[in-house]
């Protein structure tokens, strides 16, 4: 069956190292998202994107990166991490189609940075 | 900005009951409606999506649409323990092309008591 899928499912770091967190779908879908979420402020919008090659920020931006090489992943990476981006992070997917489209999410990831 | 605003409740229902969940959106060009469910530390599911003006069942669920008012809501009949979860409302602009990022609501937290 096809799925969406995050690995680790939970990591503890340290502040100031690099991770990356992974997301991997098997859909074939072309969009693809990273969410966090914390207490009192829902899921927000990291990056997003729309297929091989784009990324696109979203609302909450700011000391993360992401790139697409294919259609199936689409890793998260912090740059140096710091404790307020400790956090449970989900990824998503979607079809793209027009008017239709529905979003998919992964098991999630908790991140905590100390 | 756009906003998608919900109760965050507790909404408490005894068992068998109707539970009505609602959710108001700021922008008019919305086009696309979901529900999640998200049980604590774990992912959102989604149960329905809704499109167009009026109500769209499946099985105990019932989500209405008014766009008009701004207004889409999620009632669960027979309301069951299983349904203690917190139900996050999503609304996508989706007007033309690909546009599949999704506003997210702050999620209301339904508790059912047997």
């Amino acid at each position: 069956d096809a799925e969406i899928t995050q690995s680790p499912r939970h990591k503890i770091t340290e502040t100031g190292r690099q991770v990356t967190l992974a997301c991997h779908q098997t859909w074939n879908h072309n969009n693809m998202f990273w969410y966090r979420q914390d207490l009192g402020h829902g899921l927000r919008l990291i990056h997003y994107s729309y297929g091989v090659h784009d990324t696109n920020k979203g609302e909450v931006s700011d000391g993360y990166s992401v790139s697409r090489s294919n259609t199936e992943d689409l890793p998260l990476t912090l740059e140096s991490a710091a404790s307020s981006q400790t956090s449970v992070y989900f990824c998503a997917s979607s079809t793209g189609l027009a008017g239709r489209d529905t979003q998919y999410f992964g098991p999630g990831t908790r991140l905590t940075v100390l | 900005q756009k906003e998608v605003e919900q109760n965050s409740g507790p909404l408490s229902v005894p068992e068998g009951a109707i539970a009505s969940l609602n959710c108001t959106y700021s922008d008019r060009g919305s086009q696309s409606f979901f529900w999640y469910r998200q049980y604590s530390g774990k992912s959102p599911e989604l149960i329905m999506s809704i499109y167009s003006n009026g109500d769209k069942e499946d099985g105990r669920f019932t989500a209405q649409l008014n766009k008009a008012s701004q207004y889409v809501s999620l009632l669960i009949r027979d309301s069951q323990p299983s349904d203690s979860a917190t139900y996050l409302c999503a609304v996508n602009l989706g007007f033309g092309g690909n546009t599949g990022k999704l506003i997210f609501g702050q999620g209301t937290t339904l508790q059912v008591k047997p």
